[in-house]
């Protein structure tokens, strides 16, 4: 079973500070993906990565995929309250979807 | 669009009982996958269901079931529950089986005593 780890799991940051947060696979993985959950709510798709060193901005996030296929990680620029939430990668692997436990960012007004 | 609808929203039980969880997936969308989600082991993937068959499924023993209507809708059900049942089980649908974008519902929490 392909494990995938995620760090920090939590991080607590003022408004305006930047930060990177990681997801690490125990083998190489065709492709991922990075959901953001806020509470209350079931995660949203933030993003699909699938080519190895590949790059997606999404606004004030960039996503990057690792050359090697076997890590990825979420840069937040100026992060803002609304940023709050677990950000959480996922991976598929036959026919079964794995989740990393997540981290929970809290961005201080 | 509207989007998943999870039913009910909260729910309280015994330990032993049996709960029934349902999942209204967007309009169009025929795959339905469930999820059980704890602050412990995270968000684990449960089976997922498409026209009507459970195409995959998680680690999980087989109190845990589901089925799926022919409108897509589909329920969870968990029989014998056991305190370590306790989590948000989220359902989320897709247009079509495997691995494309995935809609997920507000989840349904569940609490076991």
């Amino acid at each position: 079973t392909q494990l995938l780890e995620q760090s920090p799991q939590f991080l607590s940051i003022q408004e305006g500070e930047n930060l990177t947060v990681y997801c690490n696979s125990s083998s190489v993985f065709s492709s991922l993906q990075w959901y953001r959950q806020e509470p209350g709510e079931g995660p949203v798709l933030l993003v699909t990565v699938v080519t190895g060193g590949e790059v997606k901005k999404l606004k004030r996030l960039t996503f990057q995929f690792g050359d090697a296929r076997k890590d990825s990680s979420l840069h937040i620029t100026a992060a803002q309250p609304g940023d709050t939430g677990l950000y959480l990668c996922a991976l598929r692997e036959a026919q079964k979807v794995t989740f990393g436990i997540g981290t929970k960012l809290q961005v201080i007004p | 669009k509207a989007g998943v609808t999870q039913t009910p929203r909260y729910l309280i039980k015994t330990r032993g009982q049996q709960v029934t969880l349902s999942c209204s997936p967007i309009s169009g969308h025929r795959s339905v996958s469930w999820y059980q989600q704890t602050p412990g082991q995270g968000l684990q993937f449960l089976f997922e269901y498409f026209s009507e068959t459970q195409r995959n499924k998680g680690n999980f023993p087989g109190r845990f079931s589901g089925r799926q209507f022919s409108n897509s809708r589909s329920e969870m059900n968990v029989s014998t529950l056991e305190l370590g049942d306790s989590a948000l089980y989220l359902c989320a649908s897709s247009v079509r089986q495997g691995w494309n974008e995935q809609y997920f519902g507000p989840g349904t929490r569940l609490t076991v005593t």
